[in-house]
C-alpha cells in the first residue's frame, strides 16, 4: 500500500473551511484514498473516500488532484467539535482493510 | 443497530494476570479487527479475521490470541499481561460488500488497559 505524508498540526480559523493536506506520491491506480478522524479518546469514525473524482458528503469534501499524488480534505466551516485527529489512508478496495495503516495524522488546532 | 461495542470500558490488571477484552457487531460484517493505540500514536493491528472460523496475525500479535466463533463476536484474549500491554484497545469490523465500501471500518468505542 502507498504510504501517506501529512503534517502533524496545522491552525485553523474557526467558521473557515480547514483544508487538511495529504501526499500519497506512490499511489498506484487501484488505490483509494479514505479519511478518517478520531476524536479524543473515541474510536475513529469514517469521514469519506474517493479515487479520483472530487467527493463530497454531510461530513466534509475531498479533493484528488489530477495525478493523484496528492489530496485535501476540506472541513466546510470548521469549529471546536472538529478537533479531532484527521488520517488519510490509501487503501487498494475491496480487500478488507486487514492492512490498513493508521499513522499519527494530523490535528488541527480551530481557533475563534 | 447498536453498531460495535466493547466491554469493558476500563480495565486495571495486575502484571501476569489474564483477561478478555469483548467486541460484538451487530451489521453483519464478515471483518473485524483488533487494534491498539498507545497515547500519542497511531492505531496498531493486532488479529484480524476475514470471517467465523478464521483469524490471522496482524503488526503486533505478540502476547495476545483471538477467536471468532460466531460472524458477531471477536474477543481477544491476554494470557500474561505485561505492563507494555497498557494501551488503548479498539475493535472495529467492515462490511462485506465487494465494494470500497469494505474498506469502511466502524471502531468501537475502546477499552481502556492499565497493567501495573
Amino acid at each position: 500500500d502507498a504510504k501517506t505524508t501529512q503534517p502533524t498540526s496545522m491552525d485553523c480559523a474557526e467558521g473557515r473551511a480547514a483544508n487538511l493536506p495529504c501526499n500519497h506520491s506512490t499511489i498506484s491506480g487501484n488505490e483509494y484514498v479514505y479519511w478518517y478522524r478520531q476524536i479524543h479518546s473515541q474510536g475513529p469514525q469514517y469521514i469519506i473516500h474517493g479515487l479520483k473524482n472530487n467527493e463530497t458528503n454531510e461530513m466534509a469534501s475531498l479533493i484528488i488532484t489530477e495525478d493523484r499524488k496528492s489530496s485535501t480534505l476540506i472541513l466546510p466551516h470548521a469549529t471546536l467539535r472538529d478537533t479531532a485527529v484527521y488520517y488519510c489512508i490509501v487503501r487498494v478496495a475491496d480487500t478488507g482493510g486487514f492492512k490498513t495503516i493508521f499513522g499519527a495524522g494530523t490535528r488541527p488546532f480551530v481557533k475563534a | 443497530n447498536a453498531g460495535v461495542t466493547q466491554t469493558p470500558k476500563f480495565r486495571i490488571l495486575k502484571i501476569g494476570q489474564s483477561m478478555t477484552l469483548q467486541c460484538t457487531q451487530d451489521m453483519n460484517h464478515n471483518y473485524m479487527y483488533w487494534y491498539r493505540q498507545d497515547p500519542g500514536m497511531g492505531l496498531k493491528l493486532i488479529y484480524y479475521s476475514v470471517g467465523a472460523g478464521i483469524t490471522d496475525k496482524g503488526e503486533v500479535p505478540n502476547g495476545y490470541n483471538v477467536s471468532r466463533s460466531t460472524t458477531e463476536d471477536f474477543p481477544l484474549r491476554l494470557e500474561l499481561a505485561a505492563p507494555s500491554q497498557t494501551s488503548v484497545y479498539f475493535c472495529a469490523s467492515s462490511p462485506p460488500s465487494g465494494t470500497p465500501e469494505r474498506e469502511t471500518q466502524y471502531f468501537g468505542p475502546g477499552t481502556r488497559l492499565l497493567v501495573l
